[in-house]
């Protein structure tokens, strides 16, 4: 079946943009995290989906970024104002459950002039 | 907080050489191991878990045994290939922190024909 995807998988923009993400996670997982992976700090949690639960936003590096998650399936990242420090490769995830292995997408890779 | 520590890489190794890539972690609690492989130009792949004490992942000639006394989860292989050139991520997760992923820093393996 159809795996993690996520668009676009490659986003250029100038620092002070905003930028969208988006992540289709596998069919019938309810769980959906979102990680950050870069040069400098490896790869690193930023925000996590349970069903209709409030989402755990604690990896979130700033208020330029949010995340929402529409009727439990598509989400979208957002990163207002953006920085050149927030180059890096955006990768999505979804498990079936909250302790099942979590399956990733090929990433986004972010680049900020 | 929790941590996984790998070995540095990169690792280079001959075809047919016996593979250890070492990996310990801090963490409360029991929480789940996995490692995780990332091949060339390509996203992140499940390779194996251990969810217990004593508990051994496998996969593709690839083990790694959870070892709760010396909080450890090494990856070995008996005889790479260089199929297997790739950075390998060891990470761990559990319901204490909504199960998501906390990674190593990835050791890169380079198999030479």
């Amino acid at each position: 079946g159809a795996g993690v995807s996520q668009s676009p998988s490659n986003k250029v923009t100038e620092k002070g943009k905003d930028v969208e993400l988006r992540c289709d996670p596998i069919s019938g997982h309810t769980a959906l995290y979102w990680y950050r992976q870069s040069l400098g700090q490896g790869l690193e949690f930023l925000i996590y989906f349970q069903g209709n639960s409030a989402p755990d936003k604690s990896g979130l590096p700033s208020d330029r970024f949010s995340a929402e998650r529409t009727g439990g399936s598509v989400s979208t990242l957002t990163i207002q104002r953006t920085q050149q420090e927030d180059s890096a490769v955006y990768l999505c995830a979804s498990s079936q459950q909250l302790n099942q292995p979590q399956h990733f997408g090929d990433g986004t890779r972010l680049s900020i002039l | 907080g929790d941590s996984v520590t790998q070995m540095e890489g990169p690792v280079t190794l001959s075809e047919e050489a016996f593979l250890t890539i070492n990996c310990t972690y801090t963490a409360t609690g029991y929480p789940s191991l996995f490692w995780y492989v990332q091949y060339p130009g390509e996203g992140l792949q499940l390779l194996l878990k251990a969810t217990k004490a004593d508990d051994k992942g496998s996969n593709k000639g690839f083990e790694a045994t959870y070892r709760k006394e010396t909080t450890s989860f090494h990856l070995e292989k008996g005889s790479v290939q260089v199929s297997d050139s790739a950075v390998y991520f060891c990470a761990l997760s559990h319901m204490d922190s909504s199960y998501k992923l906390i990674f190593g820093s990835g050791t890169r393996l380079l198999v030479r024909p």
